[in-house]
C-alpha cells in the first residue's frame, strides 16, 4: 500500500465550476500538508500548506486537513482554463525534511 | 530572485554511460533536495543536503547514484553506469533554514536511457 493515495484523473470540469481534489494517507506521523500545482515541463509550485488539522483559505483555493480520517482536500472555486494542470498533494512528518507525494491529479478546465 | 536552476533540461544517453545532473539552488538556501519521478509513479525523494552535508540519503536507489554539494552551493547528481530504469525526471528543490514552506522546485532534468 502506498503511503499517499491520490486519484490520477483526469478530472474535467467546465469553467466556473468547483474543482475538488483529495488525498488519503496512512502514516499518522505526517503533520505538514501541502498542495502543489505542476504545469507541463515545469517543476511543482507550492499552492497551499497546512500544519495539522483544519482549514485554510487563500483566494479561490481552500485546503482542508482531517487527521482523524487521514484525508486532505483542495477546492478551487470559480475554476479557470489557466487552472488546468496536475495537482499534487505532499506531506511530511517534520518541518524541514523530505516530502511524500501523491501521484498527482490531472485537472482540465474547459472554456 | 533567481529560482532553482537545473541543467541540462533534457539528456539522452545509452545504457552503461555516465550522466551528471546539476542543480543551482536559490542563493542562501541551506537545504537542497533531489527527487525523481519515473514513468507512471509519484515523485520520490532521493536525498537532502544541509549546506554541504548529506542530512538524509535514504531515498538513493543504489550505489550507482552519487550526489555531491561541494562548498554548500550547487549540487551534482551522477549516475554511473546508467540503466534503463533510471529514466525519468529528476527534480531539485531548495529551501531556507526555516523549513519546507519555502520549498522551491526547479523545472527538472528529463533523463532518457536507451
Amino acid at each position: 500500500q502506498k503511503e499517499v493515495e491520490q486519484d490520477p484523473g483526469p478530472l474535467s470540469v467546465p469553467e466556473g465550476a468547483i474543482v475538488s481534489l483529495n488525498c488519503t494517507y496512512s502514516n499518522s506521523a505526517f503533520q505538514y500538508f501541502m498542495w502543489y500545482r505542476q504545469y507541463s515541463r515545469k517543476g511543482p509550485e507550492l499552492l497551499m500548506y497546512t500544519y495539522s488539522s483544519g482549514n485554510k483559505e487563500d483566494g479561490r483555493f481552500t485546503a482542508q486537513v482531517d487527521k482523524s480520517s487521514k484525508y486532505i482536500s483542495l477546492f478551487i472555486r470559480d475554476s479557470q482554463p489557466s487552472d488546468s494542470a496536475t495537482y499534487l498533494c505532499a506531506m511530511s512528518g517534520y518541518s524541514w525534511g523530505k516530502l511524500q507525494f501523491g501521484a498527482g491529479t490531472q485537472v482540465v478546465v474547459t472554456p | 530572485e533567481a529560482g532553482v536552476t537545473q541543467f541540462p533540461s533534457h539528456s539522452v544517453i545509452e545504457k552503461g554511460q555516465t550522466v551528471t545532473l546539476r542543480c543551482d539552488p536559490i542563493s542562501g538556501h541551506d537545504n537542497l533536495y533531489w527527487y525523481r519521478r519515473v514513468m507512471g509513479k509519484e515523485i520520490k525523494f532521493l536525498l537532502h543536503f544541509v549546506k554541504e552535508s548529506k542530512q538524509d540519503e535514504s531515498g538513493m536507489p543504489n550505489n550507482r547514484f552519487l550526489a555531491e554539494r561541494t562548498g554548500g552551493t550547487y549540487s551534482t547528481l551522477k549516475v554511473q553506469p546508467a540503466e534503463l530504469e533510471d529514466s525519468g525526471v529528476y527534480f531539485c528543490a531548495s529551501s531556507p533554514g526555516t523549513g519546507i514552506y519555502g520549498y522551491t522546485f526547479g523545472s527538472g532534468t528529463r533523463l532518457t536511457v536507451v
